[in-house]
């Protein structure tokens, strides 16, 4: 059974810090992996998906890489922002039979991003 | 960008009523899904539905949850007799293909009493 993990639970950094967020993977068999993003209440924002063949993927100050070898993922984000501050799911994509696949999420990493 | 629409947005319920949650995928979208989340915990899956069937369901989706697509359009999430522990919120999700990214309805938060 997948498990998926995400550290740390919890990061705050002052405004202007890059970081990263990890996420781990217990089976390397995955077609897709995809971070998202919530905040409180609200429902998931996709942010970047990678497929399993690729290594990584940019979308403005936002990297997220992947080693499916080693069942790692890695969510970089440059020069956060208050705005930033919400809570990042990661997640992977799985063959679920009769052409569909399913998601099995991390906890998350609550990220608060002090001005 | 396309959105997901999930109605209501917030159901509160006595034990053992029936509810349904409704959802109106992105058009186009083939592959569709409900998650839920218990407050404070991950994100889970329920079942996926594809070509009007179920693909799979978890172990969650008991013989109290259903799920149809009626007329083409809806997709909905019936709860036949709820139980307190099914107090969380619901998601509806959609897809076009299968390496395509997921998209996520804002949710319902369904409060069982």
């Amino acid at each position: 059974k997948q498990e998926v993990t995400q550290i740390p639970a919890a990061l705050s950094v002052p405004e202007g810090e890059n970081l990263v967020l990890n996420c781990s993977f217990t089976d390397s068999a995955i077609y897709n992996l995809q971070w998202f993003r919530q905040d409180p209440g609200k429902g998931l924002t996709s942010l970047l998906l990678i497929q399993s063949s690729q290594r990584e993927q940019t979308s403005g100050r936002l990297n997220a890489s992947l080693d499916k070898s080693s069942g790692r993922s890695t969510l970089y984000i440059a020069a956060s922002q208050p705005g930033d501050s919400a809570t990042y799911l990661c997640a992977v994509s799985e063959y679920s039979g009769g052409s569909n696949y399913k998601l099995t999420f991390g906890k998350g990493t609550l990220l608060t991003v002090n001005p | 960008e396309p959105e997901v629409t999930q109605t209501p947005s917030h159901q509160v319920t006595q034990m053992g009523q029936e509810v349904i949650l409704r959802c109106v995928p992105i058009s186009n979208h083939l592959y569709f899904y409900w998650y839920r989340q218990i407050l404070g915990q991950k994100v889970e899956f329920l079942v996926s539905f594809y070509n009007n069937e179920i693909s799979e369901k978890s172990e969650i989706f008991d013989d109290q949850f259903s799920v149809e697509r009626p007329d083409g359009s809806n997709f909905t999430l019936k709860i036949r007799s709820t139980k307190l522990e099914d107090s969380a919120m619901y998601f509806c999700a959609t897809r076009g293909l299968p390496n395509e990214k997921l998209f996520f309805g804002s949710g319902t938060q369904l409060s069982v009493l």
